[in-house]
């Protein structure tokens, strides 16, 4: 069974830019956690999404949003990029949408640059 | 306010030795604790979980964790090193009626000398 995917792996992009990032889970799986990782506040849960649904929000404004889709494919969208936005996205999925007695599985990430 | 607390920063230990990765949570209820493996480019893997029951989990590649109640911790700990567990270790908790949203640590960057 393929892991989950994340398109694209890297990205650079300029201040005020947006950026729109993929991933598709694992074949039967509904729920997507999407989380930030940078070298100063480390892992940082975004949202969650459950059957198209929005379940869970992290701590992060406006700037940042996402959706999934019915095949469970889930983009999230970052709006008037700024340079501490630079980070290695990732994202998670699993069979149900909590409690997380199920595992959950990350893919590689999409590593983005703001310059 | 769920918390988790990995008090080192950088372990270096000798292949071969033993090892033991602190991890202290916040939480008032039994959470749901788990430790997961990043190596370098790579996205996070799960080594083991706990829920409940009993409190000495066994997960792969060797490692195993203890849940201590009284302390708060989930340590990770594995007899014997090898240089290729040389990776980033993250303690992580989820809460019942979190979904599942999960909470990390900072992450423990774990080095092997040969």
């Amino acid at each position: 069974k393929a892991g989950v995917t994340q398109t694209p792996r890297y990205l650079i992009k300029t201040r005020g830019q947006q950026v729109t990032l993929s991933c598709s889970p694992i074949s039967g799986h509904r729920s997507v956690s999407w989380y930030q990782q940078t070298p100063g506040q480390g892992l940082q849960f975004l949202f969650e999404y459950f059957s198209e649904t929005q379940r869970n929000k992290g701590n992060f404004p406006g700037r940042f949003s996402g959706r999934q889709f019915s095949n469970s494919r889930s983009e999230m969208n970052v709006s008037t990029l700024e340079l501490g936005d630079s980070a290695l996205y990732l994202c998670a999925s699993s069979q149900t949408q909590g409690p997380p007695e199920e595992t959950q599985y990350f893919g590689p990430g999409t590593r983005l640059l703001v310059l | 306010a769920q918390s988790v607390t990995q008090p080192d920063i950088h372990i270096t230990v000798s292949e071969g030795a033993s090892l033991e990765l602190r991890c202290n949570y916040s939480y008032g209820a039994t959470p749901y604790l788990f430790w997961y493996v990043q190596s370098p480019g790579q996205g996070l893997q799960l080594l083991l979980k706990y829920f409940s029951g009993d409190t000495l989990v066994q997960g792969i590649k060797g490692f195993e964790a203890e849940f201590k109640r009284s302390q708060s911790s989930f340590n990770l700990r594995k007899p014997s090193v090898h240089w290729s567990d040389a990776a980033e270790y993250f303690c992580a908790v989820g809460a019942p009626g979190g979904y599942n949203k999960l909470i990390f640590g900072a992450g423990t960057r774990l080095a092997v000398h040969p």
